[in-house]
């Protein structure tokens, strides 16, 4: 099944900063890829996705990166606010039977930015 | 507010009961997904139900169950509680059947105690 690792596990930068944060898929079929911020005791938020026909998706202060051949994806976000922080994680689907997919999440990293 | 529904907020019961998590999709999704998060494990997808039937299960305990009604809402059941069991359980829906997006409902916090 599919298999998705997250780095870092944390990360701290000082508000202005840019904040990059990777992940990396096993499932060559994989082919759509979400990011969720989800603040403390809250719901993970859907802020970008990207599907596998493109290489780059930009949203104000936040993109996505995709490289297929190499099988990973990263976020973006520029001119870090101390809004920012909260914990990050990424996704990638896997057929399941039926034509449904699972997405498998990454562990999650939670961003700090410092004021 | 994502337009998904979830009840209760917080839940509180004790080993070996049995309780009930409701969820109610955006209007016009016809996909509900299951999910568990709890401190080490992050999000695990329990189980997918599109249009009324299960579509895929992923880490669920034979404990649990789930169904999807006629008017699209789900239930997720869980019984013969343990203290493992306590989590924030996230339903999400979708307009398709791939899921892709989700938008996901604020939760129900078990405590099991």
């Amino acid at each position: 099944g599919e298999n998705v690792e997250q780095h870092p596990s944390t990360l701290s930068v000082q508000e202005g900063d840019s904040a990059v944060i990777k992940c990396t898929y096993s499932d060559s079929a994989s082919n759509y890829f979400p990011w969720y911020k989800q603040e403390l005791g809250k719901r993970p938020q859907l802020i970008i996705d990207i599907r596998s026909n493109v290489g780059e998706k930009k949203d104000q202060r936040i993109a996505v990166t995709l490289n297929k051949t190499a099988k990973h994806f990263s976020l973006h976000i520029t001119e870090t606010q101390p809004e920012d922080s909260a914990v990050y994680f990424c996704a990638a689907p896997r057929g399941a039977s039926g034509g449904s997919y699972i997405p498998t999440f990454g562990r999650g990293t939670s961003l700090i930015v410092h004021p | 507010d994502s337009g998904v529904t979830q009840t209760p907020k917080h839940l509180i019961t004790a080993t070996g009961q049995r309780v009930t998590l409701r969820c109610s999709p955006r209007s016009g999704d016809l996909s509900v997904y299951w999910y568990q998060q709890s401190l080490d494990q992050g999000l695990q997808f329990l189980i997918h139900y599109y249009n009324g039937e299960e579509r895929a299960k992923g880490n669920i305990l034979e404990r649990f169950s789930a169904q999807q009604f006629p008017d699209l809402h789900s239930e997720l059941n869980l019984s013969s509680l343990e203290l493992g069991d306590s989590a924030l359980y996230f339903c999400a829906s979708s307009v398709s059947l791939k899921g892709q997006p989700q938008h996901f409902g604020d939760g129900t916090r078990l405590s099991i105690l």
